[in-house]
């Protein structure tokens, strides 16, 4: 089974409007983290933002925020006032168990975020 | 600091050829990884290593081999190239930070492999 779902393979979204990407996680262990990141054109993998599942409110980060909703296990993105240089791809990725015992990653297929000028 | 680094940039193989990815990372950071991030898909892990002298299997380790003798470098070797090894590979290292609830893993800009 997907441990990360990332269900909107593309998306367009008008410069300035706000948009959310998408992710649900499956996991049995009470201890993990989420991560997204951005990938440009130009390859590079970006970190974003991070949510820890015992971490009591939602993570921002600038114009990035998550809605975190625990028991639904999702942990969607959300970009305030988009703008053209928002366009890549997005990647959300889980971190199972605690920090410091595991750093490995497993990883959405990611989506591909266009915005329209 | 040069944060990660990965050469080549680029490589065309033949099939059965081997060669190695060169990654290095100048932030002592203990953990280091290889991913391939193929169309379609997230990324994958293929080796890891937790320290100098430590390394293990990732999600799809066949046809790759890892040493870490020194903290700062973590080589990716392909033994007999082919052409299901064509994509892109990315280089990671992370390490904790003081102060900070996590550990983001800090990418390499990736060595587009293709395989003929």
């Amino acid at each position: 089974a997907q441990k990360i779902t990332q269900t909107q393979p593309g998306m367009f979204v008008q410069e300035k409007e706000a948009v959310t990407l998408d992710c649900t996680y499956d996991t049995s262990d009470p201890s993990y983290g989420l991560f997204w990141y951005k990938q440009p054109s130009s390859g590079e993998m970006i970190f974003l933002i991070y949510q820890g599942s015992y971490d009591q409110q939602n993570a921002t980060e600038g114009r990035y925020s998550l809605n975190f909703q625990k028991a639904r296990k999702s942990a969607n993105l959300v970009i305030s006032a988009s703008q053209l240089g928002d366009s890549a791809m997005y990647f959300c990725a889980m971190r199972e168990g605690y920090m410091d015992s595991n750093y490995q990653l497993i990883w959405g297929a990611g989506t591909k975020l266009i915005i329209k000028p | 600091n040069a944060g990660v680094t990965q050469t080549p940039k680029f490589q065309v193989l033949k099939t059965g050829q081997s060669m190695t990815l060169q990654c290095a990372q100048d932030m002592n950071h203990e953990y280091m990884s290889w991913y391939r991030q193929d169309p379609g898909m997230g990324l994958r892990l293929i080796h890891y290593s937790v320290g100098a002298g430590i390394t293990d299997q990732g999600e799809v380790p066949n046809g790759y081999n890892v040493s870490r003798s020194t903290t700062e470098d973590f080589p990716l070797r392909l033994l007999s190239a082919a052409p299901s090894q064509t994509s892109v590979y990315f280089c990671a290292s992370s390490s904790p930070r003081t102060g900070v609830s996590y550990n983001e893993q800090f990418f390499g800009p990736g060595t587009r492999l293709t395989v003929l």
